[in-house]
């Protein structure tokens, strides 16, 4: 059973840094591109970021770009997001979701953590 | 890019269709056929209903359909029941690795 566990979401001023992690199991965590995707207080999905399966491979959306970090570490399952600068508009559950081998899509999704940018 | 455009609401009695449009452009939508939709109940995560426009995972009723039409996708829900009560989103691949999603649709049945 394929399960995503994120982590690491909390309080931080605006200006602040926070790293979210995703711990992956039930797949073969390496041969798959693994995604954010961010959910603001009463609002709909946006895309985050995106990273191939060896992580070569990185792509964000224009408004992270540069302050937003997608990594991961294939020998642990595990899935990260580097956020820097953060605004308060960046206030928001963070999801991570897998895709399949096709990557048009997103088929799994954890049940995401809260991070919250005020002072 | 520019989120895509979904109805705020859309409403149906138990046991009638109700159908869930999300218009792109020709960078997203109309330009691959690669349009997923996701089901999210309050307070979880969402869950994947519908990708490549038309195909469902395993798991998913056939009362959930999709379909597109130039740079216009659909979702069909027929034989409406009570749980089918949630937020619809679409998600259009847009390129370069790059998605886009719409603004979401809420689903009330009556």
């Amino acid at each position: 059973e394929v399960q995503l566990l994120e982590s690491g979401g909390g309080l931080v001023q605006p200006g602040g840094s926070l790293r979210l992690s995703c711990a992956a199991s039930g797949f073969t965590f390496s041969n798959y591109a693994m995604t954010w995707v961010r959910q603001a207080p009463g609002e709909g999905l946006e895309w985050v970021s995106t990273i191939s399966g060896g992580g070569g491979s990185t792509y964000y959306a224009n408004s992270m770009k540069g302050r937003f970090t997608v990594s991961r570490d294939n020998s642990k399952n595990t899935l990260f997001l580097q956020m820097n600068s953060l605004r308060a508009d960046d206030t928001a559950v963070y999801y991570c979701a897998k895709s399949p081998l096709a990557v048009t899509t997103f088929d799994y999704w954890g049940q995401g953590t809260l991070v919250t940018v005020s002072s | 890019q520019s989120a895509l455009t979904q109805p705020r609401s859309v409403s149906g009695s138990p046991g009638q269709s109700v159908t869930i449009s999300c218009t792109g452009t020709s960078s997203a939508v109309g330009g691959y056929n690669y349009v997923s939709w996701y089901q999210q109940h309050p307070g979880k995560a969402p869950k994947l209903m519908v990708y490549d426009v038309s195909k469902r995972p395993s798991g998913v009723p056939d009362r959930f359909s999709g379909s597109q039409s130039g740079n216009t996708a659909s979702l069909t829900i027929s034989g409406l029941q009570a749980e089918d009560e949630a937020d619809y989103y679409c998600c259009s691949y847009a390129g370069s690795y790059t998605w886009v999603f719409g603004g979401g649709t809420k689903l009330t049945v009556l």
